[in-house]
């Protein structure tokens, strides 16, 4: 398996600017999570789905942010508009509720930059 | 109370020394709690794990001390290398939700100099 695929690795962007993540979980598993990373706050979880369901966005910082997961291989992280304090690591982690908390595998994220 | 709390949030140890991470939590519903390693431009990885029926759980250099009266468990790395130069997370979990759902401390990052 391939793992959990984060696209793109890199982002920069100007301020005001929509920002789109995308996130292709590992096949197979019916739960996806979304994070992001700072030094200030470590590891925030903003929004999680179930079977390609929002079962909590309570994490999802704005209504400038928001994410969709429309079918079981792929989810996207929306930013709009972006605002320099977003600059963060965004990764995408998914696990198997066969498996539990055991299966969670984090993709390699995404690094974004708004100036 | 669906937090845990990590400390050091930083660590410098030298090459051959023992680095110790303290993690702390509330809910006494969280039965999983394993460590993430995490590289610089990486994703955290799974790196170890421990249930509350156990106190002690080591694989290798890496051993996980857990105090279930004091709701503490550490991390404890024996012979620190350079190569475990990383950010270590600690976290939490309830199985019995079926989420996994993970509570995940703050990190603390770990130098160890050669």
């Amino acid at each position: 398996d391939a793992g959990v695929i984060q696209s793109p690795r890199h982002e920069v962007t100007e301020m005001g600017q929509e920002v789109t993540l995308r996130c292709k979980p590992i096949s197979g598993h019916d739960y996806l999570f979304w994070y992001r990373q700072t030094m200030m706050r470590g590891l925030e979880l903003l929004i999680y789905f179930n079977n390609n369901v929002p079962i909590d966005d309570s994490g999802m910082p704005e209504d400038r942010f928001s994410a969709k997961m429309p079918n079981a291989s792929f989810s996207t992280l929306k930013i709009q508009p972006s605002e320099p304090r977003d600059s963060a690591v965004y990764f995408c982690a998914s696990s198997s509720s066969n498996r539990g908390p055991r299966g969670y595998t984090f993709g390699s994220g995404t690094r974004l930059t708004v100036v | 109370q669906q937090q845990v709390k990590q400390s050091p949030q930083s660590l410098i140890v030298q090459k051959g020394g023992i680095s110790i991470i303290n993690c702390a939590y509330e809910n006494t519903a969280f039965d999983y709690f394993p460590w993430y390693q995490q590289f610089p431009g990486k994703g955290p990885a799974l790196l170890i794990a421990i249930r509350p029926d156990v106190s002690e759980k080591k694989e290798g250099r890496f051993t996980i001390s857990f105090n279930k009266s004091a709701k503490q468990f550490s991390l404890h790395i024996m012979d620190s290398q350079p190569g475990d130069s990383a950010t270590y997370f600690c976290a939490a979990s309830m199985s019995s939700s079926n989420t996994g759902k993970l509570i995940f401390g703050q990190g603390t990052t770990l130098q160890v100099k050669p």
